[in-house]
């Protein structure tokens, strides 16, 4: 198995843009985190989804962050409009029902707003 | 409050050189508590967790956690250390119940040096 994929891997984009990060998670896996990781608040689960649905958005820091989960195999992560304090690296996160005990991340999206 | 606390931002370590990194949690989060590990550039892997069972759990590159409940404590050790170790530690726990979401410390940057 792939393993979790991320993309784009490094994102640099401009104050006021908007900003979509993309995931994959393992095949057969039911549940799927967004993380956000920074320096000074350290890693921060921003929301995560069970079958497709959200669960818990509790730390979506605000209106400007959206996530959808359309299918099985795909989400997305979107900052409109992305501001500097934004910059990051993102992380993406999948675990099953049967070994719910171990979340498998994919290697992280860096993203720098300027 | 739900909380893990680790002790030590950074540990630096010579080669073979035993090592302790220090994580503590709030008894609200005790359950099931892990250990992750982040390699330069890559995303977290778990090194090892305690469910239930022996307090004493071991990872297969030779750390090893005890589960300390009169302590609240859930410290990582490795009898002697290598290059290849340097890297990120984080320690999460959570909840029984149908909640998925891990409770992170903010992490400790190990730097073994030669």
């Amino acid at each position: 198995d792939a393993g979790v994929i991320q993309s784009p891997r490094h994102e640099v984009t401009e104050m006021g843009q908007e900003v979509t990060l993309r995931c994959k998670p393992i095949s057969g896996h039911d549940y799927l985190f967004w993380y956000r990781q920074t320096m000074m608040r350290g890693l921060e689960l921003l929301i995560y989804f069970n079958n497709n649905v959200p669960i818990d958005d509790s730390g979506m820091p605000e209106d400007r962050f959206s996530a959808k989960m359309p299918n099985a195999s795909f989400s997305t992560l979107k900052i409109q409009p992305s501001e500097p304090r934004d910059s990051a690296v993102y992380f993406c996160a999948s675990s099953s029902r049967d070994h719910w005990n171990e979340q498998f991340f994919g290697p992280g999206t860096r993203l720098t707003v300027l | 409050a739900q909380s893990v606390t680790q002790l030590d931002s950074q540990v630096p370590v010579f080669e073979e050189a035993p090592v302790e990194l220090r994580c503590n949690y709030s008894s609200s989060v005790s359950v099931y508590l892990f250990w992750y590990v982040q390699y330069p550039n890559q995303g977290l892997q778990l090194l090892l967790k305690y469910l239930s069972g022996s307090t004493l759990v071991e990872s297969i590159n030779g750390f090893e956690a005890e589960f300390n409940k009169s302590q609240t404590s859930f410290h990582l050790r490795k009898p002697s250390v290598h290059i290849s170790d340097t890297a990120e530690y984080f320690c999460a726990g959570r909840n029984a119940g149908n909640n998925r979401k891990l409770i992170w410390g903010l992490g400790t940057s190990l730097a073994v040096n030669p």
